[in-house]
Protein backbone atom coordinates (compact mmCIF):
# COMPACT_ATOMS: atom_id res chain seq x y z
CA UNK A 1 0.00 0.00 0.00
CA UNK A 2 1.41 3.39 -0.65
CA UNK A 3 1.34 5.75 2.04
CA UNK A 4 3.41 7.98 4.20
CA UNK A 5 4.69 6.66 7.34
CA UNK A 6 6.02 7.98 10.60
CA UNK A 7 7.92 7.10 13.39
CA UNK A 8 8.13 6.62 15.86
CA UNK A 9 4.73 7.19 17.44
CA UNK A 10 5.52 8.51 20.74
CA UNK A 11 8.77 10.45 21.48
CA UNK A 12 10.31 11.41 24.71
CA UNK A 13 12.81 14.11 24.91
CA UNK A 14 15.58 15.22 27.82
CA UNK A 15 16.63 18.36 28.05
CA UNK A 16 19.84 19.37 26.00
CA UNK A 17 19.27 16.40 23.57
CA UNK A 18 18.78 16.60 19.68
CA UNK A 19 16.05 13.85 19.14
CA UNK A 20 15.26 12.97 14.95
CA UNK A 21 11.34 11.88 13.59
CA UNK A 22 11.26 10.31 10.90
CA UNK A 23 9.22 10.96 7.49
CA UNK A 24 9.01 8.04 4.90
CA UNK A 25 6.48 8.09 1.83
CA UNK A 26 6.40 5.74 -1.01
CA UNK A 27 3.96 7.58 -3.20
CA UNK A 28 6.82 9.12 -5.51
CA UNK A 29 5.81 12.32 -4.17
CA UNK A 30 8.51 15.05 -5.01
CA UNK A 31 7.18 17.56 -2.12
CA UNK A 32 7.32 16.80 1.46
CA UNK A 33 6.79 19.15 4.52
CA UNK A 34 6.65 19.38 8.26
CA UNK A 35 3.97 20.73 10.63
CA UNK A 36 3.65 21.16 14.08
CA UNK A 37 0.27 20.96 16.01
CA UNK A 38 -0.95 22.55 18.94
CA UNK A 39 -3.96 23.10 20.70
CA UNK A 40 -5.89 25.58 19.52
CA UNK A 41 -2.82 26.74 16.55
CA UNK A 42 -4.38 24.83 13.57
CA UNK A 43 -0.88 23.65 11.92
CA UNK A 44 1.91 25.73 11.20
CA UNK A 45 4.48 24.91 8.68
CA UNK A 46 8.15 24.23 9.97
CA UNK A 47 10.38 22.79 6.71
CA UNK A 48 9.07 22.27 3.27
CA UNK A 49 10.92 20.50 0.61
CA UNK A 50 9.76 20.62 -3.21
CA UNK A 51 12.76 18.56 -3.98
CA UNK A 52 15.64 16.18 -3.35
CA UNK A 53 18.60 18.26 -2.07
CA UNK A 54 16.44 21.16 -1.43
CA UNK A 55 14.26 22.57 1.29
CA UNK A 56 13.04 25.94 2.85
CA UNK A 57 12.26 27.03 5.99
CA UNK A 58 8.30 27.70 7.40
CA UNK A 59 7.19 29.80 9.55
CA UNK A 60 8.74 28.30 12.39
CA UNK A 61 11.65 26.69 11.71
CA UNK A 62 14.05 28.24 14.30
CA UNK A 63 14.85 24.96 16.81
CA UNK A 64 14.56 22.18 14.15
CA UNK A 65 16.66 21.20 11.15
CA UNK A 66 15.93 18.75 8.18
CA UNK A 67 17.64 17.23 5.70
CA UNK A 68 16.33 15.44 1.80
CA UNK A 69 18.76 13.51 0.44
CA UNK A 70 16.78 10.99 -0.77
CA UNK A 71 13.16 11.39 -2.42
CA UNK A 72 11.18 9.32 -0.06
CA UNK A 73 12.34 10.45 3.17
CA UNK A 74 12.49 14.05 5.30
CA UNK A 75 13.40 13.51 8.69
CA UNK A 76 13.22 16.63 11.16
CA UNK A 77 15.51 17.09 14.16
CA UNK A 78 14.68 19.21 16.95
CA UNK A 79 17.42 20.60 18.06
CA UNK A 80 18.06 21.62 21.84
CA UNK A 81 17.52 25.25 21.15
CA UNK A 82 13.73 24.74 20.75
CA UNK A 83 12.90 25.22 23.91
CA UNK A 84 9.45 24.43 23.61
CA UNK A 85 9.10 20.88 21.55
CA UNK A 86 5.88 19.25 23.12
CA UNK A 87 3.45 19.02 20.08
CA UNK A 88 2.25 16.64 17.65
CA UNK A 89 4.18 16.86 14.56
CA UNK A 90 3.06 16.16 11.21
CA UNK A 91 4.64 15.41 8.28
CA UNK A 92 3.11 15.30 4.46
CA UNK A 93 3.94 14.75 1.11
CA UNK A 94 2.78 15.87 -2.68
CA UNK A 95 3.04 16.03 -6.05
CA UNK A 96 4.31 19.37 -5.74
CA UNK A 97 3.21 23.00 -6.30
CA UNK A 98 -0.05 23.25 -4.75
CA UNK A 99 -1.24 19.96 -5.26
CA UNK A 100 -3.41 17.78 -2.61
CA UNK A 101 -0.89 17.11 0.51
CA UNK A 102 -1.20 13.72 1.77
CA UNK A 103 -0.44 13.59 5.58
CA UNK A 104 0.87 10.76 7.93
CA UNK A 105 -0.38 9.33 11.12
CA UNK A 106 1.72 12.03 13.40
CA UNK A 107 4.52 12.12 16.19
CA UNK A 108 3.58 13.05 20.02
CA UNK A 109 7.13 14.64 20.76
CA UNK A 110 7.07 14.92 24.76
CA UNK A 111 9.94 16.30 27.29
CA UNK A 112 10.54 14.82 30.30
CA UNK B 1 -0.99 38.27 4.69
CA UNK B 2 -2.74 35.70 3.33
CA UNK B 3 -4.61 34.12 5.78
CA UNK B 4 -7.43 31.39 7.00
CA UNK B 5 -9.99 32.04 9.78
CA UNK B 6 -12.49 29.30 10.75
CA UNK B 7 -14.50 31.30 13.12
CA UNK B 8 -15.90 28.66 15.47
CA UNK B 9 -13.61 26.62 17.49
CA UNK B 10 -16.07 23.94 19.04
CA UNK B 11 -20.01 23.68 17.20
CA UNK B 12 -22.33 20.77 18.84
CA UNK B 13 -25.07 19.39 16.79
CA UNK B 14 -27.10 16.73 17.02
CA UNK B 15 -27.62 13.63 15.57
CA UNK B 16 -29.31 13.75 12.22
CA UNK B 17 -29.26 17.40 12.26
CA UNK B 18 -27.39 19.62 9.56
CA UNK B 19 -23.90 20.78 9.34
CA UNK B 20 -22.19 23.86 8.28
CA UNK B 21 -18.50 24.84 9.51
CA UNK B 22 -17.26 28.74 8.00
CA UNK B 23 -13.90 29.41 6.51
CA UNK B 24 -12.95 32.72 5.22
CA UNK B 25 -9.92 33.59 3.62
CA UNK B 26 -7.89 36.59 2.89
CA UNK B 27 -5.82 35.73 -0.47
CA UNK B 28 -4.90 38.18 -3.77
CA UNK B 29 -4.33 35.25 -6.53
CA UNK B 30 -6.93 32.72 -7.63
CA UNK B 31 -7.40 30.05 -4.08
CA UNK B 32 -6.45 26.73 -3.97
CA UNK B 33 -9.03 25.41 -1.28
CA UNK B 34 -9.26 22.39 0.89
CA UNK B 35 -10.76 20.57 3.68
CA UNK B 36 -9.27 18.50 5.81
CA UNK B 37 -10.56 16.17 8.77
CA UNK B 38 -8.75 14.85 12.08
CA UNK B 39 -9.78 12.27 13.89
CA UNK B 40 -7.92 12.74 17.74
CA UNK B 41 -4.37 11.44 17.82
CA UNK B 42 -4.15 11.24 13.86
CA UNK B 43 -3.40 12.59 10.69
CA UNK B 44 -5.48 14.52 8.39
CA UNK B 45 -7.71 13.34 5.57
CA UNK B 46 -9.03 14.98 2.88
CA UNK B 47 -12.29 15.51 2.50
CA UNK B 48 -12.10 17.78 -0.50
CA UNK B 49 -10.46 20.58 -2.56
CA UNK B 50 -11.81 23.64 -5.00
CA UNK B 51 -8.98 24.56 -7.83
CA UNK B 52 -11.72 25.93 -10.46
CA UNK B 53 -15.00 25.33 -12.05
CA UNK B 54 -18.23 24.56 -10.73
CA UNK B 55 -17.92 26.09 -7.07
CA UNK B 56 -19.98 23.68 -5.26
CA UNK B 57 -17.55 20.49 -4.61
CA UNK B 58 -18.41 16.99 -3.28
CA UNK B 59 -16.39 15.10 -1.26
CA UNK B 60 -16.03 12.23 0.70
CA UNK B 61 -18.52 11.03 3.54
CA UNK B 62 -21.42 12.99 2.29
CA UNK B 63 -19.69 16.26 2.66
CA UNK B 64 -19.90 19.67 0.10
CA UNK B 65 -18.37 23.06 0.08
CA UNK B 66 -19.12 26.32 -1.65
CA UNK B 67 -16.53 28.85 -2.96
CA UNK B 68 -18.05 31.85 -2.95
CA UNK B 69 -14.96 34.70 -4.20
CA UNK B 70 -17.72 37.66 -3.67
CA UNK B 71 -17.56 36.80 -0.03
CA UNK B 72 -13.71 35.08 0.21
CA UNK B 73 -15.54 32.18 2.42
CA UNK B 74 -15.24 28.03 1.04
CA UNK B 75 -17.63 26.80 3.89
CA UNK B 76 -18.17 22.65 4.14
CA UNK B 77 -21.42 21.45 4.51
CA UNK B 78 -23.26 18.25 5.31
CA UNK B 79 -27.10 17.44 5.54
CA UNK B 80 -27.20 14.82 8.03
CA UNK B 81 -24.50 14.40 10.75
CA UNK B 82 -23.99 11.11 11.72
CA UNK B 83 -22.01 9.90 15.10
CA UNK B 84 -18.81 9.15 13.50
CA UNK B 85 -18.30 12.58 11.76
CA UNK B 86 -17.02 14.21 15.42
CA UNK B 87 -13.50 15.13 14.90
CA UNK B 88 -11.39 18.51 14.01
CA UNK B 89 -12.31 20.15 10.77
CA UNK B 90 -9.48 22.09 8.87
CA UNK B 91 -9.74 24.25 6.14
CA UNK B 92 -6.29 25.33 3.85
CA UNK B 93 -5.44 27.97 1.51
CA UNK B 94 -2.61 26.80 -1.01
CA UNK B 95 -0.84 29.89 -1.79
CA UNK B 96 1.77 30.02 -5.21
CA UNK B 97 3.20 33.93 -4.50
CA UNK B 98 6.51 33.30 -4.40
CA UNK B 99 6.49 29.52 -3.36
CA UNK B 100 3.86 27.05 -2.83
CA UNK B 101 2.38 26.07 0.53
CA UNK B 102 -0.68 25.88 2.94
CA UNK B 103 -2.11 28.05 4.83
CA UNK B 104 -4.30 26.72 7.77
CA UNK B 105 -6.87 27.90 9.47
CA UNK B 106 -7.23 26.91 13.65
CA UNK B 107 -9.75 24.28 13.21
CA UNK B 108 -13.03 23.83 14.09
CA UNK B 109 -14.01 20.65 16.86
CA UNK B 110 -17.35 19.43 15.72
CA UNK B 111 -19.05 17.17 19.18
CA UNK B 112 -22.50 15.12 17.78
CA UNK B 113 -24.99 14.77 20.36
CA UNK B 114 -26.36 11.36 20.30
Amino acid sequence: DGGITQSPKYLFRKEGQNVTLSCEQNLNHDAMYWYRQDPGQGLRLIYYSQIVNDFQKGDIAEGYSVSREKKESFPLTVTSAQKNPTAFYLCASSMGGVETQYFGPGTRLLVL
Amino acid sequence: AQSVTQPDIHITVSEGASLELRCNYSYGATPYLFWYVQSPGQGLQLLLKYFSGDTLVQGIKGFEAEFKRSQSSFNLRKPSVHWSDAAEYFCAVGVTSGTYKYIFGTGTRLKVLA
